[in-house]
């Protein structure tokens, strides 16, 4: 376990339904982010998060809604996606934006049929 | 694009022998970060050189940086059957606030 953890680790849905991928971290870190990370492309910085306030929002369509509650857990809302959505997401967190290193979550591996 | 950019995409060694990844970036960098991914797992950090240095060591990693190229090289000595994972660099830049640019990784099989 690196600190962060994601839930669920695979998640298959209908284009229709609706989800949300989990992500908790107790380093005491300040930001967060959510990755996507697709077959034999880079990894996608989709959002950023500081003191649980977006920083940044990649051009991400509006069916991915992160919320951020607190700087513990960030929360990546899924609705009426499209099967090239299907990819592993990736949560990271760093003590803060200026920061040296993330420590990855282990992903949520989602299916989009 | 500022991304960092891996080559060879795969690479496929002997148990014991060295491997060594190459990546390129596009811009000026505070520090360039280098990670592994095992099948399906998240990321974890390997090692971080800055920008004013020129090469830095852990254990059997050691990393260069040539920032006048824009290229880093990551060099793994008698490599293991364990070290078999993709290999990422982050090129770290600042801007309003310090981010990090993936590449699309070297899938490295260590062969026993």
């Amino acid at each position: 376990e690196t600190g962060v953890t994601q839930t669920p680790r695979h998640l298959v849905m209908g284009m229709t339904n609706k989800k949300s991928l989990k992500c908790e971290q107790h380093l005491g870190h300040n930001a967060m982010y959510w990755y996507k990370q697709s077959a034999k492309k880079p990894l996608e910085l989709m959002f950023v998060y500081s003191l649980e306030e977006r920083v940044e929002n990649n051009s991400v369509p509006s069916r991915f809604s992160p919320e951020c509650p607190n700087s513990s857990h960030l929360f990546l809302h899924l609705h009426t996606l499209q099967p090239e959505d299907s990819a592993l997401y990736l949560c990271a967190s760093s003590q803060d934006l200026d920061l040296w290193s993330y420590t990855f979550g282990s992903g949520t591996r989602l299916t989009v049929v | 694009s500022q991304q960092g950019e891996e080559d060879p995409q795969a690479l496929s060694i002997q148990e014991g022998e060295n491997a060594t990844m190459n990546c390129s970036y596009k811009t000026s960098i505070n520090n360039l970060q280098w990670y592994r991914q095992n099948s399906g797992r998240g990321l974890v950090h390997l090692i971080l050189i800055r920008s004013n240095e020129r090469e830095k060591h852990s254990g059997r990693l050691r990393v260069t940086l040539d920032t006048s190229k824009k290229s880093s090289s990551l060099l793994i000595t008698a490599s293991r059957a364990a070290d078999t994972a993709s290999y990422f660099c982050a090129a770290a830049g600042a801007w309003v606030y310090q981010k990090f640019y993936f590449g699309s990784g070297t899938k490295l099989n260590v062969k026993p």
